[in-house]
């Protein structure tokens, strides 16, 4: 069983809105910090949020458009994305902090990622 | 403007060394740690390196990290062919906020 599952992608129009689960399993959900990683067609790859029991965090490229929120009792954790762009077309990856603990920043060092899913935006 | 620089391409020939370079900033090589990703065609990134030079257990020796001031480096001894793969430095920036990562570099055995 993979440790981080991604899900809700699919091909959505400019300004519509779609919400990411990630469903997470072998690991103490509520005890690490979350992120959202995100890699255009082609392209490398872009960090758009980090979330912990004390803090969450945006890139400037998402922010005030996109939440992202936790769920520990249902080891979910989601994207929601509003006012969606043909830029934000993109695979979507959830990613584990390595380290344990709820902290008021990220650290770059992700163990585990989902296999990703697919968000196309179009007309 | 924060960002962390790495070399588009690389290549080695089969068996010899070679490294990748990360340049950033103050913001956030400077200060925080760095991270290594290696990622294979059509398959999420891989954790290589993490908080500098600390090797996750299944990954191999030959793979080894470093960093100075606001400058970083992968190191991949003994080339396969099955490293060819793109890899990226990450770490997280105290001005932005959030984690930077670089462009990513293509490395291509010979």
């Amino acid at each position: 069983e993979l440790p981080l599952v991604e899900s809700g992608g699919g091909l959505i129009q400019p300004g519509g809105s779609l919400r990411l689960s990630c469903a997470a399993s072998g690991f103490m959900f509520s005890n690490y910090g979350m992120n959202w990683v995100r890699q255009a067609p082609g392209k490398g790859l872009e960090w758009i949020a980090y979330i912990s029991s004390r803090t969450a965090s945006y890139a400037d490229s998402v922010k005030g458009r996109f939440t992202i929120s936790k769920d520990s009792d249902k080891n979910l954790l989601y994207l929601q994305m509003s006012r969606l762009r043909v830029e934000d077309t993109a695979v979507y990856y959830c990613a584990k902090e390595w380290a344990e603990g709820n902290y008021y920043s990220g650290s770059g060092s992700f163990d585990f990622w989902g296999p990703g899913t697919l968000v196309a935006v179009s007309s | 403007q924060s960002v962390l620089t790495q070399p588009t391409s690389v290549s080695g020939i089969s068996g010899q060394r070679v490294t990748i370079s990360c340049s950033g900033s103050s913001s956030n090589i400077g200060s925080n740690s760095v991270n290594w990703y290696q990622q294979l065609p059509g398959t999420a990134p891989k954790l290589l390196i993490r908080y500098n030079n600390q090797r996750p257990s299944a990954v191999p020796d030959r793979f080894s990290g470093s960093r100075s001031g606001t400058s970083a480096s992968l190191a991949i001894s003994g080339l396969q062919s099955d490293d060819e793969a793109d890899y990226y430095c990450a770490a997280w920036d105290d001005s932005l906020n959030g984690v930077l990562f670089g462009g990513g570099t293509k490395l291509t055995v010979l």
